[in-house]
């Protein structure tokens, strides 16, 4: 079965960088585009951004509230998809998962989630 | 950008219940829709994609339905483990929004 794990999440201080991994098994992960979402603590899902496969020249789309500071990159000999975090602020502060997207454009598996916290 | 308006925010409901969540989109989206399950301290979950098709695996008590642009998550008959929060997402277009989601809580 397909499976998502999520790295890298932890303390920063604002104005810092974090770099998360998603580590993707159990299918072609080269096959599928992949998105990163995130969840404040007590609140709802807020999608950060999508990357898209080879076939699709590995294009990306973000949020508004995240570009320019987040970038998103896949390894696929790796199965491992990649969110670069700069210029943190205490906003961004939340587990960040990733998903795959299937072919339907519809979301079937998710991350556990890793934890950022940005804080002085 | 499309607003996911859901509804309602919060509803108590007991084992056996018939429940209807509801998610209205500020334009049309097609059938372009999916519905999400999280429990506390947990990933969410996939439910319905392409707004009433069930993903693998989930309980057939689990439908969804569209009318236009309002779009209804139903459980037919509320088992313990459905307690959680339930999330509609559009994916017409970006920037990909979800509703506020709603919790269920047992009466």
């Amino acid at each position: 079965e397909a499976q998502l794990v999520e790295s890298g999440g932890g303390l920063v201080q604002p104005g810092g960088s974090l770099r998360l991994s998603c580590v993707a098994s159990g299918f072609a992960f080269s096959d599928y585009r992949v998105d990163w979402v995130r969840q404040a603590p007590g609140k709802g899902l807020e999608w950060v951004g999508r990357l898209r496969k080879r076939t699709e020249s590995y294009t990306t789309e973000y949020a508004a509230s995240v570009k320019g500071r987040f970038t998103i990159s896949r390894d696929d000999s790796r199965s491992s998809l990649y969110l670069q975090m700069n210029s943190l602020g205490v906003e961004d502060t939340a587990v960040y998962y990733c998903v795959r997207v299937a072919s339907s454009y519809s979301y079937d598996y998710w991350g556990q989630g890793t934890l950022v916290t940005v804080s002085s | 950008d499309i607003q996911m308006t859901q509804s309602p925010s919060s509803v108590s409901a007991s084992v056996g219940d018939r429940v209807t969540i509801t998610c209205r989109a500020s334009q049309d989206i097609s059938n372009l829709l999916d519905w999400f399950q999280q429990k506390p301290g947990k990933a969410p979950e996939s439910l319905i994609y392409g707004a009433s098709n069930l993903q693998s695996g989930v309980p057939s008590r689990f439908s969804g339905s569209r009318s236009g642009t309002e779009f209804t998550l139903t459980i037919s008959s509320l088992q313990p483990d459905d307690f959680a929060t339930y999330y509609c997402r559009q994916y017409k277009s970006f920037p990909v929004t979800f509703g506020q989601g709603t919790r269920l809580e047992i009466k």
